[in-house]
């Protein structure tokens, strides 16, 4: 079974500073990956995905993330915060074979001070 | 072109009521999967409908059934009401492509409170 993990629950940064969080999956052959951002009170809104073939994939509001088979992560990365980026973040990982239901990590909430 | 649609945006319930909750994907999407997002989690997968039947389902009780309307919009429904299911219920729409989907799109979620 797929599953993922994201290993910072909280992450703190100061506005213009760069970002990176973590993401490991596991599944057995390529995975389809997302990035997702939840505000306070909102659904999620999909930042960017991976389906095949570049493995650094850009995606909207600065974000970019690159997908590393060896090491089996997806992390995602911005090189300079503002502070709405402030928000809960979800990495998923959905089978590329079949059902194509994504499963999420725990997520990981961006804290961003001034 | 609006996107996913829920309502109500919160909803407050007692144990052991029923509760259906409603969905309306984005333009052009004809399948809707629902999830649960537990406070602190991330979301889990209930089930998903496509042409008007389920096709798949995560590991949820039969206290939660579904329907999808031949405009593809969907209902959740929820009986027996505990004081766990108290959560932030999803439904995402996507497009269906051979045996998957495109990729998922949120709604802004209905808040159930169970007292």
């Amino acid at each position: 079974a797929q599953s993922v993990t994201q290993p910072d629950i909280h992450i703190t940064v100061s506005e213009g500073a760069s970002l990176e969080l973590r993401c490991n999956y596991s599944y057995g052959a390529t995975p389809y990956l997302f990035w997702y951002v939840q505000s306070p009170g909102q659904g999620l809104q999909l930042l960017l995905k991976y389906f095949s073939g570049d493995t650094l994939v850009q995606g909207i509001k600065g974000f970019e993330a690159e997908f590393k088979r060896s090491q089996s992560s997806f992390n995602l990365r911005k090189p300079s915060v503002h502070w709405s980026d402030a928000a809960e973040y979800f990495c998923a990982v959905a089978s590329s074979g079949g059902s194509y239901i994504p499963t999420f990590g725990r997520g990981t909430s961006l804290i961003v001070h001034p | 072109d609006a996107g996913v649609t829920q309502s109500p945006t919160h909803l407050i319930k007692t144990r052991g009521q029923q509760v259906t909750l409603r969905c309306s994907p984005k333009s052009g999407h004809d399948t809707v999967s629902w999830y649960q997002q537990a406070l602190g989690q991330g979301p889990q997968f209930i089930f998903q409908y496509y042409e008007e039947e389920e096709r798949q389902r995560g590991n949820f009780p039969d206290r939660f059934s579904g329907h999808q309307f031949p405009n593809y919009s969907s209902e959740l429904n929820v009986n027996a009401l505990l004081l766990g299911d108290s959560a932030l219920y999803l439904c995402a729409s996507s497009r269906r492509v051979g045996v998957g989907t495109d990729t998922q799109y949120f709604g802004p979620g209905t808040r159930l409170t169970v007292l």
